[in-house]
């Protein structure tokens, strides 16, 4: 089955600064791979995507690359605020019988001092 | 948009009774719902996929005896931590896809004392 490995696990930043999350799969026919922001206790809640055929995508303050060939994509926050403290994880998925089981890597916990 | 409302939102059992797990689909069909599990501090480790009219399929290591699933309708699944222990305490969480989406239920956090 598909690996996902992410890194850092844990991510401190200061307001305002850049926070980078990396992660890594193992299957080449994975196409989809969403980023998913979960406070304590709470359901995770996509916040950007993106799918094999591109490399690129931005959403604002968010934006998150792929690379196929090296198979890794990461995340990129730009202008951290408090409120982007949570954890984040990422996933990779491919379509299996006309949907996407997801598999998600371990989580980083990002901290923005303010 | 599409929603999965999960009941219920947190649960206390004894060791040895059984706890049943809701997912509803509000807006849309789920055909399939996938059930994952979370320790504190860990990532959403996939535990099942449930498919509407046929049986569930677990992924390796998931004991299908202890974790019944039933996806009785298009709308509905369930999941049933039968004669529970304390190490089956976690969050647990359904999802269904949705149009290449995932729509995430709000989790039921488990305690078993």
């Amino acid at each position: 089955g598909e690996n996902v490995e992410q890194h850092p696990s844990t991510l401190s930043v200061q307001e305002g600064d850049s926070a980078v999350i990396k992660c890594t799969y193992s299957d080449s026919a994975s196409n989809y791979f969403p980023w998913y922001k979960q406070e304590l206790g709470k359901r995770p809640q996509l916040i950007i995507d993106i799918r094999s055929n591109v490399g690129e995508k931005k959403d604002q303050r968010i934006a998150v690359t792929l690379n196929k060939t090296a198979k890794h994509f990461s995340l990129h926050i730009t202008e951290t605020q408090p409120e982007d403290s949570a954890v984040y994880f990422c996933a990779a998925s491919k379509e299996e019988n006309n949907f996407n089981k997801f598999y998600f890597g371990s989580g980083t916990k990002l901290n923005v001092k303010p | 948009g599409a929603v999965v409302s999960q009941h219920p939102s947190w649960v206390i059992c004894k060791s040895g009774t059984s706890v049943k797990i809701e997912c509803r689909s509000l807006d849309f069909q789920a055909t399939t719902m996938f059930w994952y599990r979370q320790f504190p501090k860990q990532s959403l480790m996939l535990m099942a996929t449930s498919n509407e009219g046929s049986k569930a399929t677990y992924e390796q290591g998931v004991e299908k005896d202890k974790f019944l699933i039933n996806h009785a309708s298009l709308t509905l699944s369930t999941l049933t931590v039968t004669s529970a222990h304390p190490e089956d305490s976690s969050f647990y969480i359904c999802s269904a896809p949705n149009g290449g989406w995932s729509t995430f239920g709000s989790g039921t956090r488990l305690t078993v004392v």
